[in-house]
């Protein structure tokens, strides 16, 4: 089985401050690690993914993770921020040869103009 | 078509209403899935669909009741819900069940009065 800690409920942070939504987890089994971004009443979308090879994933609006095995952590960064990055962020864990995926608890991202 | 869309937006019943909860999705993918998510949490998983097949049940009560028609739709029927099932109903679909990534729709807001 899987778990993923999120260790802060949220993070206020200044428009163009720089951030960093921390996220480790616990497996027994090696693991493809995610984040996905929820807006206001909206779903689910996949901010950005780790799979296998280069351990730094980045996204297409300026955020990037790190996997890094001996301290089991996916943290995601971005330099600075937006007021259209205010949102929850979910950090995730599939356990390989596991269907399913495992959720953090989230962290509310507000930016404060 | 890389999206998967869900009807309706929101949905207010009634404890004695009988409803449904669409999902659809043109991606070829064979593995669909409910989740339920309740405010300021991370979603639960509710079923599995692979093949159109139910693959997984977690543990959920009978007044939900899942469909898989055809590979691009499934659907969720609701009958003598209660208060506390009030939550948003997200859909997700990836190629197969084993596959690294799932592609969510924006939800469903379901309040039962």
């Amino acid at each position: 089985a899987q778990s993923v800690t999120q260790l802060d409920s949220q993070v206020p942070v200044f428009e163009e401050a720089p951030v960093e939504l921390r996220c480790n987890y616990s497996s027994s089994v090696s693991v493809y690690l995610f984040w996905y971004v929820q807006y206001p009443n909206q779903g689910l979308q996949l901010l950005l993914k780790y799979l296998s090879g280069s351990t730094l994933v980045e996204s297409i609006n300026g955020f990037e993770a790190e996997f890094n095995k001996s301290q089991t952590s996916f943290h995601l960064r971005k330099p600075s921020v937006h007021i259209s990055d205010t949102a929850e962020y979910f950090c995730a864990v599939r356990g390989a040869g596991s269907y399913q995926l495992t959720f953090g608890k989230g962290t509310k991202l507000s930016v404060i103009p | 078509d890389t999206e998967v869309t869900q009807t309706p937006k929101h949905l207010v019943m009634g404890m004695t209403n009988k409803k449904s909860l669409k999902c659809e999705q043109h991606m070829g993918h064979r593995a669909m899935y409910w989740y339920k998510q309740k405010a300021k949490k991370p979603p639960e998983l509710m079923f599995v669909y692979s093949y159109e097949k139910l693959s997984i049940n977690e543990s959920v009560p009978s007044r939900f009741s899942p469909e898989c028609p055809n590979s691009s739709l499934l659907n969720l029927h609701l009958h003598a819900l209660q208060p506390e099932d009030s939550a948003l109903y997200l859909c997700a679909s990836s190629p197969k069940t084993g596959f690294h990534e799932q592609y969510f729709g924006p939800g469903t807001r379901l309040t039962v009065t």
